[in-house]
C-alpha cells in the first residue's frame, strides 16, 4: 500500500533562517505532488505541485520554493523565514488517474 | 476557476443526534468533490468523493453525502454521531481534466463538535 512520510513534525525557526522541509511518498510511481499550507482556522492553500521530476508550478508568488529531485521526494525550502510563513504545512500525493489526494500528518512551523 | 463555500465555521451538535455539514460550490466545468476530516494536528483523511454515477455516496464512519447538481451542493450527513466525530471538516472541488494535476480547492472547514 501507499504511504507518504513528513518531516518534521514540528519546527521553530527564528525570522531570517532558511527552511527545508521533505515529503516522501513509498507504494507508488509517478505521483503528482503537492505541497499545502493551511493558516490557523483556515482552509488550505495550495502552494506548489509537481507531476514529475523536476517540474514545479507555483501557486502562490511568496518567499517559498519547491524542488523535486526524485519521482517519490518533495521538498519545501525557504531562504529567508518571514513571521507571515508560521503556519500547518501539508504534502499530498495522487496517482495520474482519476483518485483523490492523499495528505502526510503535516508539519508545524512556527516563526519566532 | 472553482469555489468552495462551507456555510457554517462551527456546528455543535449532541451525540447519537443527527448532522449535516453544509457545502456548495461555483464552477464554469464539470467538477469531482470530496470531503476530507482533520483531527487536531493531524493531515486530511478522505471520507468520502463523487466522481460519477449515483449521487448519493457513502464514505467512512458511517458519513455520506448527496450530490446536487442543479443546487451546486454536497452536504454531508450522518444519521448519529459520536464523540470521536469531533473533528474539522473539508469540502473540495477540482474540475474533470485528463492528463494533469488535480488541483483541489478547499473551502474553510466547518469544526464539528459532539457534546455529550
Amino acid at each position: 500500500s501507499q504511504t507518504i512520510h513528513q518531516w518534521p513534525a514540528t519546527l521553530v525557526q527564528p525570522v531570517g533562517s532558511p527552511l527545508s522541509l521533505e515529503c516522501t511518498v513509498e507504494g507508488t510511481s509517478n505521483p503528482n505532488l503537492y505541497w499545502y499550507r493551511q493558516a490557523a482556522g483556515r482552509g488550505l492553500q495550495l502552494l506548489f505541485y509537481s507531476v514529475g521530476i523536476g517540474q514545479i508550478s507555483s501557486e502562490v508568488p511568496q518567499n517559498l520554493s519547491a524542488s523535486r529531485p526524485q519521482d517519490r521526494q518533495f521538498i519545501l525550502s525557504s531562504k529567508k523565514l518571514l513571521l507571515s510563513d508560521s503556519g500547518f504545512y501539508l504534502c499530498a500525493w495522487s496517482a495520474q488517474a482519476e483518485e483523490p489526494q492523499h495528505f502526510g500528518d503535516g508539519t508545524r512551523l512556527s516563526i519566532l | 476557476a472553482q469555489s468552495v463555500t462551507q456555510l457554517d465555521s462551527q456546528v455543535p451538535v449532541f451525540e447519537e443526534a443527527p448532522v449535516e455539514l453544509r457545502c456548495n460550490y461555483s464552477s464554469s466545468v464539470s467538477v469531482y468533490l470530496f470531503w476530507y476530516v482533520q483531527y487536531p494536528n493531524q493531515g486530511l483523511q478522505l471520507l468520502l468523493k463523487y466522481l460519477s454515477g449515483s449521487t448519493l455516496v457513502k464514505g467512512i464512519n458511517g458519513f455520506e453525502a448527496e450530490f446536487n447538481k442543479s443546487q451546486t451542493s454536497f452536504h454531508l450527513r450522518k444519521p448519529s454521531v459520536h464523540i470521536s466525530d469531533t473533528a474539522e471538516y473539508f469540502c473540495a472541488v477540482t474540475h474533470i481534466s485528463s492528463g494533469s494535476a488535480r488541483q483541489l480547492t478547499f473551502g474553510s472547514g466547518t469544526q464539528l463538535t459532539v457534546l455529550p
